[in-house]
Formats: structure tokens, sequence, C-alpha cells
């Protein structure tokens, strides 16, 4: 089992749907979950953490956890087709000693929003 | 606030040529990262420092690959002799702490291509 696993892709939305992402993580005891975009050629951006279970919102995203199911998820309202990228979820999880603060990586969901 | 800075943003090189990597991190952040980032693939810690110290360097090959951070700032990672397979995109990235809380911010990243 992959320590950070990601639905697998690509996803396809129309414009002005909701996109969902989803993130399963395997470590009971992870801290903090983070969400990037990658545009193609692009490096990871930053677009949400969230470290308490239930939902955060910032403008058109927000973000799920639920550490009991080790899942974590992002949702996109009103998709554009500038939100076409590659989606990242990250997790820190904090085993202590040498991989304090280390982030683990899924390996990514492309997201297409089509007009 | 100034980003991530890293340079070159792309370098071809022969295999078994040495090639070197820089990056600058985001004024004021005392922890640095490298990462390795495959194709279709999230990015994977190489190395980790906070301030000069090296505090994770658990995946880093070190028979081939160095890292230095001198004082505390800016850092260099240098693969030599360079072979195949280490052609990726090395991005670098920093965060204001370590810990499991820490938002960590990538540069946009050296896209290496060993011939």
């Amino acid at each position: 089992q992959k320590e950070v696993e990601q639905n697998s892709g690509p996803l396809s939305v129309p414009e002005g749907a909701i996109a969902s992402l989803n993130c399963t993580y395997s470590d009971r005891g992870s801290q903090s979950f983070f969400w990037y975009r990658q545009y193609s050629g692009k490096s990871p951006e930053l677009i949400m953490s969230i470290y308490s279970n239930g939902d955060k919102e910032d403008g058109r995203f927000t973000a799920q956890l639920n550490k009991a199911s080790q899942y974590v998820s992002l949702l996109i309202r009103d998709s554009q087709p500038s939100d076409s990228a590659t989606y990242l979820c990250a997790v820190n999880r904090d085993a202590g000693g040498t991989s304090y603060g280390k982030l683990t990586f899924g390996q990514g969901t492309i997201l297409t929003v089509h007009p | 606030e100034a980003g991530v800075v890293q340079s070159p943003r792309y370098k071809i090189i022969e295999k078994k040529q040495p090639v070197a990597f820089w990056c600058n991190p985001i004024s004021g952040h005392n922890t640095l990262y490298w990462y390795l980032q495959n194709l279709g693939q999230g990015p994977e810690l190489l190395i980790r420092y906070e301030n000069e110290e090296a505090v994770d360097d658990s995946q880093l090959p070190k028979d081939r690959f160095s890292a230095e951070r001198l004082k505390g700032v800016d850092s260099t990672l240098k693969i030599q002799p360079a072979e195949l397979g280490d052609s990726a995109v090395y991005l670098c990235a920093s965060s204001r702490t370590s810990g499991p809380y820490n938002e960590q911010f990538f540069g946009p990243g050296t896209r290496l291509t060993v011939l």
C-alpha cells in the first residue's frame, strides 16, 4: 500500500461543475495535509492546507479531512478551464525523529475542465 | 515577498559529467528542502536543512549526490557523476519553520536531462 494514494485520473469535468479530488493516506498519526496545484511544466503551488477534521473553505476551493477514515479531499466549485492542472495531495506524517516535518506526496490527479 | 529562486532552469549534460543546482529560499525561511520529481509522480524528498544543518538526508544517494547550505541561506545540490536515470526535475522548497504544520513553497525547479 502506498503511503499517499490519489484517485486515478485523468478527471474531466465541464466548466461550471464541481470537481472532486480524493486522497487517502496510510499513517494514522499524520498531522497535516496539503493540496498543491501543478500546471504542466511548472512547479507545485500550495493552494490549501488543513489540519483538523471537517471542512476548510477558501474561495472556490474546499478541503475536507476525515482522520478516522484517513481521507482528505479537495472540491473545486464552479470549475474553470484555468483549473486544468495536476493536483497533488501531500501529507505530513510526523513520524518523529528525522522525519519530523517531512511531506509525502501522492502521484497526483490530472484534472481537465472543458468549456 | 520574493519566492524561492533556483538556477539554472534547464540543464543538459552528458552522462558521467558533474552538475550543480543552486537555490535561494524565501527570506526568513529557515528550513530548506531539495526534492526530485519524475514525470507523472509527486515530488520525493532528497534532503532537508534546518538552517545550515542537514537534518534528514536519508533519501539522498550519497555515492553521487552531495548538498550544502553554507551560512544557512542559499544551498547547492551536486551530482557527480550524473547517470541517465538522474534525468528529472529538481525542486527546491522552503518553509518558515520545520514541523508538521509548516507550509512549504516551491521554486520553479531545474529540469535536468542526462544524455
